[in-house]
């Protein structure tokens, strides 16, 4: 059973929207991290957070929001949606004292 | 800062053929190193890691051997299958935070 799980896996926004993304975890890791993937770029980390309550800006923070309300879920905002944001979203979880990072299965956000 | 370099960004072989995909990486601290392994259609998933401490790491027939002195990670596999065709990332983890950073990723294509 899959220990991490995304929603929606597809997405279609308009300019201007708000969108959130949501990601729950079922390894009961104290981390959690959002990414995106793009052409050419690999993975680029948005925000992350250690435990619930707990958010931090990544590489790649304008323009997103992020909340952590439990151990186990945590969203990406994004408030005002731009067509730039057009990519795959990653959430992952890991353990506090670990690097090891477990991915779901990613959703695809399309902005117009 | 830390950054990785994978600077094959697609390649191509006939089953049973050899693997090599080399990385090279920069950092102040004591890296742990990882390939992860992307499927179509999927998150990316752990295949192997390698710390400072025993310089290489093998799984599921790949292995991968870090160099110091070169600041070089290499993936190779001896005889690869048309079910290794996948995106492979070198990935970099850091001493705070247990952030992790990923290359841009190698495409691999096998032909059957």
């Amino acid at each position: 059973e899959a220990a991490v799980t995304q929603s929606p896996r597809n997405k279609v926004a308009v300019t201007g929207g708000k969108v959130t993304l949501s990601c729950n975890q079922t390894n009961n890791h104290n981390n959690m991290y959002w990414y995106r993937q793009d052409t050419g770029h690999g993975l680029r980390l948005i925000h992350y957070s250690y435990g619930a309550g707990s958010t931090e800006k990544g590489d790649i923070p304008d323009g997103y929001k992020a909340s952590r309300p439990s151990q186990e879920n945590f969203s990406l905002i994004l408030e005002l949606a731009t067509p730039s944001q057009t990519s795959v979203y990653f959430c992952a979880s890991g353990r506090w004292d670990s690097y090891e990072q477990y991915f779901g299965p990613g959703t695809r956000l399309t902005v117009l | 800062g830390n950054s990785v370099t994978q600077m094959q960004g697609q390649v191509t072989l006939s089953e049973e053929e050899f693997l090599f995909i080399n990385c090279t990486y920069s950092t102040t601290g004591y890296p742990t190193l990882f390939w992860y392994v992307q499927y179509p259609g999927e998150g990316p998933q752990l295949l192997l890691k390698v710390t400072t401490a025993n310089n290489k790491g093998s799984s599921r027939g790949f292995e991968a051997t870090y160099d110091k002195g070169t600041t070089s990670f290499h993936l190779q596999k001896a005889s690869v299958q048309e079910s290794d065709s996948a995106v492979y990332y070198c990935v970099l983890g850091e001493d705070s935070n247990n952030r992790i950073f990923f290359g841009d990723g190698t495409q691999l294509v096998v032909k059957p």
